[in-house]
């Protein structure tokens, strides 16, 4: 059974960081892309990157090009997201997502729980 | 980046009648589309990939259609637990985008 769990998420003050993980299990993770999507509270769905089953890939929003990080750790099958100088727009609940083969990828059979982040003084 | 558009925002109706929902794309996205279901509380699941491939495990009451800027979702008859909000997104190009979502609740 394939699971992700998210955690790392927390309060954070405008210009400060934090360490997103997801522990995945139930496939092989170096063998899929992963991506990170986002959802502000009340509101829709944003992808903000991804990131290739070797890690040799990566890719941004527009939003968060600059500031946060995508990585992962296919010996500890883990997907990181380092998220720096975090600003209010930001606040959102976090969900890693397993790229679906038969899309290349590129859209996501399986997402976590999802961790709380908040940008706030 | 390609800007998803959904239609309409809000879609009331009882279960038994069919659902059509409406993405529309800035811009070719070939087939390049999928559809997602949400809940209140959980995470998105995916339905549709590729304008109209049904993703594992999806009632055949859901079907996908469309082609470069215009695609339709429907839900041939809609049973309770599709009360729900649905997303398209586009993986045609970087960055991907998601639409605004519709909301079919019970009317």
């Amino acid at each position: 059974e394939v699971q992700l769990l998210e955690s790392g998420g927390g309060l954070v003050q405008p210009g400060g960081s934090l360490r997103l993980s997801c522990a995945a299990s139930g496939f092989t993770f170096s063998t899929y892309a992963m991506s990170w999507v986002r959802q502000a509270p009340g509101k829709g769905l944003e992808w903000v990157s991804a990131i290739s089953g070797s890690g040799g890939s990566t890719y941004y929003a527009a939003s968060v090009k600059g500031r946060f990080t995508i990585s992962r750790d296919n010996s500890e099958n883990t997907l990181y997201l380092q998220m720096n100088t975090l600003r209010a727009e930001d606040t959102a609940v976090y969900y890693c997502a397993k790229g679906a083969v038969y899309c290349g990828g590129d859209c996501f059979d399986y997402w976590g729980q999802g961790t709380l982040v908040t940008v706030s003084s | 980046e390609i800007v998803l558009t959904q239609s309409p925002a809000t879609l009331s109706l009882s279960p038994g009648e069919r659902a059509t929902l409406s993405c529309r794309a800035s811009q070719s996205v070939f087939s390049y589309l999928a559809w997602y279901q949400q809940k209140p509380g959980q995470a998105p699941r995916l339905l549709i990939y590729d304008a109209s491939n049904r993703a594992t495990g999806i009632p055949a009451r859901f079907s996908g259609s469309g082609s470069g800027t215009d695609f339709t979702l429907t839900i041939s008859s809609l049973e309770p637990e599709d009360f729900a909000v649905y997303y398209c997104q586009q993986r045609s190009n970087w960055p991907f985008t998601f639409g605004p979502g519709t909301k079919v609740d019970i009317k």
